[in-house]
C-alpha cells in the first residue's frame, strides 16, 4: 500500500537557521512528490513538485528514490514560513489521487 | 479566472441526518477530488470525478457518494452521519487530460461537526 510518513508533527527553529522537513514514501513504482503548504487561515496551496525542480520561496525538495524520500530544505528560514506543511505522493498522473502524510509545523521565532 | 471555492463553510448536523457539500471547481478544470482532514490528520482522498464519472476511490463506505454535473461542479452526499464523520471536507479541481492531470487546486473547505 502507499503510504507518506512525517516523523515530525512540529519543528521549531529561529529565524535564519536552516530547515528540513522529513518525508518518507512507501510505493512500489515511480510516484510524483509533492509539498503542499498551509498558511494560517489560508487554503491548501502546492509548494512544489519533484518533476519541476524549481526551487519555490527559497525551498527545495529531491526525490531520493534509494532512500524513499522526498524531504523538504530551505537554507534559511523566514518568519514568514510559519505554516502546516504536507508532503503528498500520486501514483502517476493520470489521476488526481494524492496520498497526504500527517503533515508537520514549521514555526520559525524570531 | 476564479479559484475553488465551497459551500458552505461550516455545518453542524444532528447524528444519522444527511448532508450535501458544494463545489465549484476552477475555471477550464473538468476533474474534481473530494478529502476528508480530521483534526490533526493530512488530508484523506474520498473519491474522484472525471467529466461527471466517478474515476477512483478511497478507503470510505458506500454512504459517501458524489456527483458532477456537466460545468464541472460537485457536490458530496454522506447519508446516516456519525460523529467521526466531523472533520474538514476539502475539494480540489485539476484538468485532467486522458493520462495527464495537472496540479490540483484546493478549496477553503466546508468544516463539519456531527452531534
Amino acid at each position: 500500500a502507499q503510504r507518506v510518513t512525517q516523523p515530525e508533527k512540529l519543528l521549531s527553529v529561529f529565524k535564519g537557521a536552516p530547515v528540513e522537513l522529513k518525508c518518507n514514501y512507501s510505493y512500489s513504482g515511480s510516484p510524483e512528490l509533492f509539498w503542499y503548504v498551509q498558511y494560517s487561515r489560508q487554503r491548501l496551496q502546492l509548494l512544489l513538485r519533484h518533476i519541476s525542480r524549481e526551487s519555490i520561496k527559497g525551498f527545495t525538495a529531491d526525490l531520493n528514490k534509494g532512500e524513499t524520500s522526498f524531504h523538504l530544505k530551505k537554507p534559511f528560514a523566514q518568519e514568514e514560513d510559519s505554516a502546516m506543511y504536507y508532503c503528498a505522493l500520486r501514483r502517476s498522473s493520470n489521476t488526481g489521487k494524492l496520498i497526504f502524510g500527517q503533515g508537520t509545523t514549521l514555526q520559525v521565532k524570531p | 479566472e476564479t479559484g475553488v471555492t465551497q459551500s458552505p463553510t461550516h455545518l453542524i448536523k444532528t447524528r444519522g441526518q444527511q448532508v450535501t457539500l458544494r463545489c465549484s471547481s476552477q475555471s477550464g478544470h473538468n476533474t474534481v477530488s473530494w478529502y476528508q482532514q480530521a483534526l490533526g490528520q493530512g488530508p484523506q482522498f474520498i473519491f474522484q470525478y472525471y467529466r461527471e464519472e466517478e474515476n477512483g476511490r478511497g478507503n470510505f463506505p458506500p454512504r459517501f457518494s458524489g456527483l458532477q454535473f456537466p460545468n464541472y461542479s460537485s457536490e458530496l452526499n454522506v447519508n446516516a452521519l456519525e460523529l467521526d464523520d466531523s472533520a474538514l471536507y476539502l475539494c480540489a479541481s485539476s484538468l485532467g487530460q486522458g493520462l495527464m492531470n495537472t496540479e490540483a487546486f484546493f478549496g477553503q473547505g466546508t468544516r463539519l461537526t456531527v452531534v
